[in-house]
């Protein structure tokens, strides 16, 4: 079935660095990716997705790029803050699958001032 | 517009004991979603509603866990009895419509200790 898998955390960097997320999914067909971001003690927020190959979503400067080939979904920022300590989840739906979100085991984010 | 919400934020419970959760989604939102989100892991799909009718439950452990949604609007799913291993956050989402790339919104969940 399909699956989603992304880098293990935490994740720890300073102010200003440059981030990535590896993500990477098995789907048949062509699925939906989207991103989503967990702040401390919030639910679940849209953070971007991507509907098709090779498009680019972006939102608060995260981006990422759907890669059919590499079946990947990275999520990049040119510089972090604290603000954006988190956790990050990489989810895909597919027709295949009836639609629904199946997601990775999440990211966490850890920026140091 | 008022996001999803939910009720309690926090439940501590005896094993055995039954407990509800509560969620009013987004009005106008044909669909609703019931999450269990297990530390450390992504959200667990337990059940789908469209409106009030089930699109799918395949993942609810239905010998103790319930679920409904009445009128289409509000939603309640409840554990009867509970089990250590049902300590986790069950996460309430809601979309307008059912499809691929329909954003899910969430609320901030109910963190439920089962001692």
């Amino acid at each position: 079935g399909d699956s989603v898998t992304q880098m293990e955390g935490p994740v720890t960097l300073s102010e200003e660095a440059f981030l990535t997320i590896n993500c990477t999914y098995t789907a048949t067909g062509y699925p939906s990716l989207f991103w989503y971001v967990q702040y401390p003690g919030e639910g679940l927020q849209l953070l971007l997705k991507a509907t098709k190959a090779d498009d680019k979503g972006s939102n608060k400067g995260f981006e990422a790029t759907y890669r059919k080939e590499t079946t990947s979904f990275h999520l990049e920022k040119g510089s972090v803050q604290v603000s954006d300590s988190a956790v990050y989840f990489c989810a895909l739906t597919n027709m295949d699958s009836n639609y629904q979100l199946i997601w990775g085991a999440g990211t966490k984010l850890i920026i140091k001032p | 517009e008022a996001g999803v919400a939910q009720s309690p934020r926090y439940k501590i419970i005896e094993k055995r004991q039954s407990v509800a959760f509560w969620c009013n989604p987004i009005s106008g939102h044909a669909t609703l979603y019931w999450y269990q989100q297990i530390l450390g892991q992504g959200p667990k799909l337990l059940i789908q509603f469209q409106n009030n009718g089930v699109v799918d439950d395949s993942q609810l452990p239905k010998d103790r866990f319930s679920a409904e949604r009445l009128k289409g609007v509000d939603s309640t799913l409840k554990i009867q009895p509970a089990k250590l291993e049902d300590s986790a956050v069950y996460l309430c989402a809601s979309s307008l419509v059912t499809v691929g790339t329909d954003t899910q919104y969430f609320g901030p969940g109910t963190r439920l200790t089962v001692l």
